[in-house]
């Protein structure tokens, strides 16, 4: 299957500062890439959706000015928390799919931790 | 509201046994429906699915769907230890939105 890279793999960060998730495909070209935030033993929350060039469309209750995507290329998107709180830790997981494929491919996830 | 709702939400068998995980759902515009297998971090891809009736396999998992009744099921037959896993249903609709089940949380014992 395609391949999808997500770093980093895990972050530490303080209250109150931001930071940034990076969401790559490798071997295609993600027209589509979908943040997801997993809570433990939960299963994936769909946070929001993001088109190539286009602004992306959030779920309701997600918070667009605290969760900045930008999905600028078709093999880049990024996810950016932005005044992180402690509960904004969490496990995020991007994936991609490609205009052809309706099959959606997972990156490695990043734990974030907010200390 | 889409909703894609996975049952049971946690099975525990012997190794060697045969299970069926269950995804009901209620979207609009439905497209497809994924299957994915989580063990420690990111969802392996197993089955999409856009046509009713038509099995798709691999190996000791299969996977049907039923697009009138708005289901499908994973099988999984002579389970072993390394199937241990969260098994997630996702459905693709219209909007674009892949939206996932609870999960399955399948223990298989030795």
């Amino acid at each position: 299957g395609a391949v999808v890279s997500q770093h980093p793999s895990w972050v530490i960060c303080k209250s109150g500062t931001s930071v940034k998730i990076e969401c790559r495909s490798l071997d295609f070209q993600a027209t589509t890439m979908f943040w997801y935030r997993q809570f433990p033993k939960q299963s994936l929350m769909l946070m929001a959706t993001s088109n190539e060039g286009s602004k992306a469309t959030y779920e309701q209750g997600v918070e667009k000015d605290k969760f900045l995507i930008n999905h600028a290329s078709l093999t880049l998107s990024t996810l950016t928390v932005t005044s992180a709180h402690p509960e904004d830790s969490s496990f995020y997981i991007c994936s991609a799919r490609d205009s052809v494929h309706t099959e959606a491919f997972f990156g490695q996830g990043t734990r974030l931790t907010v200390v | 509201e889409d909703k894609v709702v996975q049952s049971p939400l946690s099975l525990v068998v012997h190794e060697g046994d045969t299970v069926t995980l269950n995804c009901s759902y209620e979207v609009t515009n439905f497209r497809s429906l994924l299957w994915y297998k989580q063990e420690k971090k990111a969802p392996t891809f197993l089955f999409m699915l856009t046509s009713s009736g038509i099995e798709k396999k691999s190996g000791r998992l299969s996977s049907i769907l039923d697009k009138k009744e708005l289901f499908s099921i994973l099988n999984i037959t002579a389970t072993q230890t390394g199937d241990s896993a969260i098994y997630l249903c996702a459905v693709f609709q219209g909007a674009q939105k892949l939206v996932f089940g609870q999960g399955t949380r399948l223990t298989i014992n030795p």
